[in-house]
């Protein structure tokens, strides 16, 4: 219950095309949900956030859809550029949960210019 | 967000020997947590740091391997002890900011040969 899945593992898209990364969660507790972008070497850097009262929240080319009911979320990126390549964590957590976080899988990032 | 230092980045080490990890932040801060990433793979959490009081480990992980310490609400320490090839992995701390915004430091690279 307290898994995150996270698909598909790895997605290649070409420069100017949308990147669209799907996560899936069952623990109906968690309220925050952040998605990280990771470049090889570095740690996870805090990309955008989004709480289930809002169904979707955009922050320039990078928005999260939620769906409350279908207990799922995701990650578009508009306009991918090369500089995008990188590895993406979605997570959950909760304030009950001690804001603990539970992370995806990954999704490792391609485009291709 | 917040700055976050990790000492050392990276290190090579003997089987059976310990390291200790520092990690600095530039403000105080409540929450902060130790996870690893192994290699490919997704991040794991170690330990919540508590300030003043003992570690909260997770399952599968222990304070005799892992000890943590946390002297005040800006820095922690986290020793991987009786080292073994399988700990080879990333070990990066986490703190957590306003609106539950979690941000990772850079991570420490151990290698055990």
């Amino acid at each position: 219950q307290q898994q995150v899945k996270q698909s598909p593992q790895s997605l290649i898209v070409q420069k100017g095309g949308i990147s669209i990364i799907n996560c899936a969660y069952e623990n109906t507790a968690f309220d925050y949900f952040p998605w990280y972008q990771q470049f090889p070497g570095k740690g996870p850097a805090l990309l955008i956030a989004i709480r289930p009262d809002v169904s979707e929240k955009k922050e320039g080319r990078f928005t999260i859809s939620f769906n409350k009911s279908a207990k799922q979320f995701s990650l578009h990126i508009m306009d991918s550029q090369p500089g995008d390549s990188a590895t993406y964590f979605c997570a959950a957590t909760s304030n009950t949960g001690f804001q603990k976080l539970v992370f995806g899988t990954g999704t490792r990032l391609l485009v291709s210019p | 967000s917040a700055v976050i230092s990790q000492k050392p980045s990276r290190d090579i080490c003997q089987r059976g020997t310990s390291l200790t990890i520092q990690c600095q932040v530039d403000s105080q801060v409540t929450m902060m947590f130790w996870y690893r990433q192994q290699p490919g793979q997704s991040l794991t959490l170690i330990a919540t740091a508590n300030q003043g009081s003992e570690a909260t480990y997770e399952s599968g992980f222990v304070i005799d391997k892992f000890p943590i310490s946390r002297p005040n609400l800006t820095f922690s320490t986290l020793t991987v002890s009786n080292m073994s090839p399988e700990d080879s992995s990333i070990y990066l701390c986490s703190v957590v900011k306003a609106k539950n915004e979690q941000f990772f430091g850079p991570g420490t690279r151990l290698t055990v040969l």
